[in-house]
């Protein structure tokens, strides 16, 4: 157990819908990073917050935002999703900014149809 | 190149030793790792190496680093049924981690 939580853990949902996934990471961990999984993409960094504040954007859709609120959980939004969209979203977290360990969650399998 | 790149495949006979490698993009990347994913897990992390050390060792594994080729490699010794996984190397880049694709271990009995 890496102690970062993610729910939900699978979700169904049709194209143009929106949801929402919610990430807490481990106690004490400050940043949160939000990764992709999907077969033919691998593992693709989408968005880092730090603290509260966006530290750093990947291969991040502009239909998929995210925030990180005061109590340092964070939350990655998809809207209009695509059947492309249908992947495993991790969350990770550490305990500093950059050039450090990131540990992981479980994920969220996401399955749009 | 620009991708963290990895063999997709090995395979290897329960007890021998099994060797994934890695090629990564960037020479002045801090820190390396390994990752393990078990199907429908998430990544746990195994073992990182500074980037001014050439092997680190940790029970049954053992990663080697060679700066000059940008050459990561993770050596299981007395592979397992368990260790069987996809396995992710991965650089770190500042605020960003690039993540090979990941090599499947089959291990057989």
């Amino acid at each position: 157990d890496s102690g970062v939580t993610q729910t939900p853990k699978h979700l169904i949902t049709a194209t143009g819908q929106r949801v929402t996934l919610r990430c807490s990471p481990r106690s004490g961990d400050l940043s949160v990073y939000w990764y992709q999984q999907s077969l033919d993409q691998g593992l693709q960094f989408l968005i880092q917050y730090y603290n509260g504040e966006e530290r750093a954007k990947g291969n991040i859709l502009e239909r998929f935002s995210a925030q990180q609120f005061p109590d340092l959980h964070s939350e990655l939004n998809l809207s209009s999703l695509e059947l492309g969209d249908s992947a495993l979203y991790f969350c990770a977290s550490s305990d500093r900014d950059n050039g450090n360990t990131i540990y992981f969650g479980e994920g969220s399998w996401l399955t749009v149809v | 190149g620009e991708d963290v790149e990895q063999s997709l495949f090995l395979s290897v006979r329960e007890g021998d030793s099994s060797v994934i490698n890695c090629t990564y993009t960037d020479s002045s990347s801090t820190y390396l790792y390994w990752y393990k994913q078990e199907p429908g897990a998430g990544l746990q992390l195994l073992t990182y190496i500074f980037s001014n050390m050439d092997m680190k060792q940790d029970q049954r594994l053992t990663v080697l680093l060679n700066k000059k080729d940008k050459h990561l490699s993770l050596r299981i010794a007395d592979t397992q049924t368990g260790d069987s996984a996809i396995y992710f190397c991965a650089e770190s880049m500042g605020n960003d981690m690039r993540f090979g694709a990941g090599t499947r271990l089959t291990v057989k009995p």
